[in-house]
């Protein structure tokens, strides 16, 4: 069946560093692509998307790029704030079917 | 507009106890879905209803739970009885429903459920 693979935390990053939270999929048709970030306390919220192969997603200087070759849709931001700490979930979205997610990584960005 | 509310924000009960979760939808959102994250590992699919019909249940992890849609507006999610191993977060989401993949998902802020 359709699976999420992300990896695993805790990320630690020092603030204004580089991310990058590596996502890949297992899918049988042509699904869409969601990052999901969940702040402490908070619900879950879509951080970006991305429908089709090429298709790059962006949103808060995050971005991702639907890999159909790699089957991957890695998560990057150029330079972090603490404010981005919280987990992140990779997941995918097939016609008819609920979201699968990925076990979430937890990023921590220190001053 | 409202967002997805979930009620309650955090419920501790002792195994054998019963809990009701409640959600309430979007205004106008067909789809509803029930999502689990047990301590550490992926959130995973409950069920779904459209409307007020499930539609897929196939996550359901046993008959200890039951949820119900009545009148196709807000779910109640109850667990009866709770077992150490349903601890986690509940998540509700709701979407209009007539997109597939298309179909963007809003959740709600869960449900801590905590069984001593």
């Amino acid at each position: 069946g359709d699976s999420v693979t992300q990896m695993e935390g805790p990320v630690t990053l020092s603030e204004e560093a580089f991310l990058t939270i590596n996502c890949t999929y297992t899918a049988t048709g042509y699904p869409s692509l969601f990052w999901y970030v969940q702040y402490p306390g908070e619900g879950l919220q879509l951080l970006l998307k991305a429908t089709k192969a090429d298709d790059k997603g962006s949103n808060k200087g995050f971005e991702a790029t639907y890999r159909k070759e790699t089957t991957s849709f890695h998560l990057e931001k150029g330079s972090v704030q603490v404010s981005d700490s919280a987990v992140y979930f990779c997941a995918l979205l097939e016609a008819g079917t609920a979201l699968i997610f990925g076990k979430g990584t937890t990023l921590s960005v220190s001053s | 507009e409202a967002g997805v509310t979930q009620f309650p924000s955090h419920s501790v009960i002792e195994k054998g106890q019963t809990v009701t979760l409640r959600c309430d939808p979007i205004s106008g959102h067909d789809n509803l879905y029930w999502y689990r994250r047990v301590m550490g590992k992926e959130i995973k699919f409950l069920l779904h209803f459209v409307k007020e019909s499930k539609q897929d249940e196939s996550g359901m992890p046993n008959n200890r739970f039951l949820a119900e849609r009545t009148g196709g507006t807000y779910s109640t999610l109850k667990v009866q009885p709770a077992e150490l191993e349903d601890s986690g977060v509940y998540f509700c989401a709701s979407s209009q429903g007539d997109r597939g993949r298309y179909d963007e998902q809003y959740f709600g802020p869960g449900t801590r459920l905590t069984v001593t």
